[in-house]
């Protein structure tokens, strides 16, 4: 069964820099989901879409957007890039079901190191 | 206080044995709960999703869930060396549809 894509799988960047992380959800999920999982931490969830609009936001910096496109496929973009956002960064697709109720499906992640 | 709590472990048990993960949760709204497994360096893997009060199976896995508690729990029977990894506890609370994670609990299964 296809699975969530992200790209690039790892990237380095320096200070300052931005970076563009990319998700390609589930074949007809409509929603997608980002979170942040630093060393040693759990995710901790940051933005999602449903149907290409924001549906709910969490602890994502100022310095970071997101946004969905036509096709359901997900970019976050992250600008002036510091050491602290070093990290794993997960996409998660969802469907909205008949029953209301949405079982997340990660990608493989794309690990950001900033140096 | 965090919303979902977890033991972060490590919790050792040996190689056939049961081994058994529990989670807490503060909203009492929250209505749906997932086990994740993950791999260091990995992306998380569900193992089981539970809505209602009461045990669900699934092979070796079974999740309990008791709302009156606020407590879900997951019992891995037959444990596995391949078993040994970190199981996350992630709920959906009252508001919205994403995951909030307890800080995981690691397993390790010795042969």
């Amino acid at each position: 069964a296809a699975g969530v894509i992200q790209s690039p799988r790892h990237l380095i960047k320096e200070k300052r820099e931005t970076a563009t992380l990319k998700c390609y959800p589930i074949p007809r999920h409509d929603t997608v989901y980002w979170y942040q999982q630093g060393p040693g931490q759990d995710p901790q969830f940051l933005i999602s879409f449903y149907e290409k609009m924001q549906s709910d936001k969490g602890s994502i910096p100022d310095r970071f957007s997101a946004q969905q496109f036509s096709d359901y496929h997900s970019e976050l973009n992250m600008s002036s890039l510091e050491l602290g956002d070093s990290a794993l960064y997960f996409c998660a697709s969802s469907s909205k079901d008949g029953g209301g109720t949405d079982t997340q499906y990660f990608g493989p992640g794309t690990r950001l190191t900033v140096l | 206080q965090k919303e979902v709590e977890q033991n972060s472990g490590p919790l050792s048990v040996p190689e056939g044995a049961i081994a058994s993960l529990n989670c807490t949760y503060s909203d009492r709204g929250s209505q749906s709960f997932f086990w994740y497994r993950q791999y260091s360096g990995k992306s998380p893997e569900l193992i089981m999703s539970i809505y209602s009060n009461g045990d669900k199976e699934d092979g070796r896995f079974t999740a309990q869930l008791n709302k009156a508690s606020q407590y879900v729990s997951l019992l891995i029977r037959d444990s596995q060396p391949s078993d040994s990894a970190t199981y996350l506890c992630a709920v959906i609370e009252n508001a919205g549809n994403m995951l909030t994670f307890g800080g995981g609990t690691r397993l390790m299964v010795k042969p």
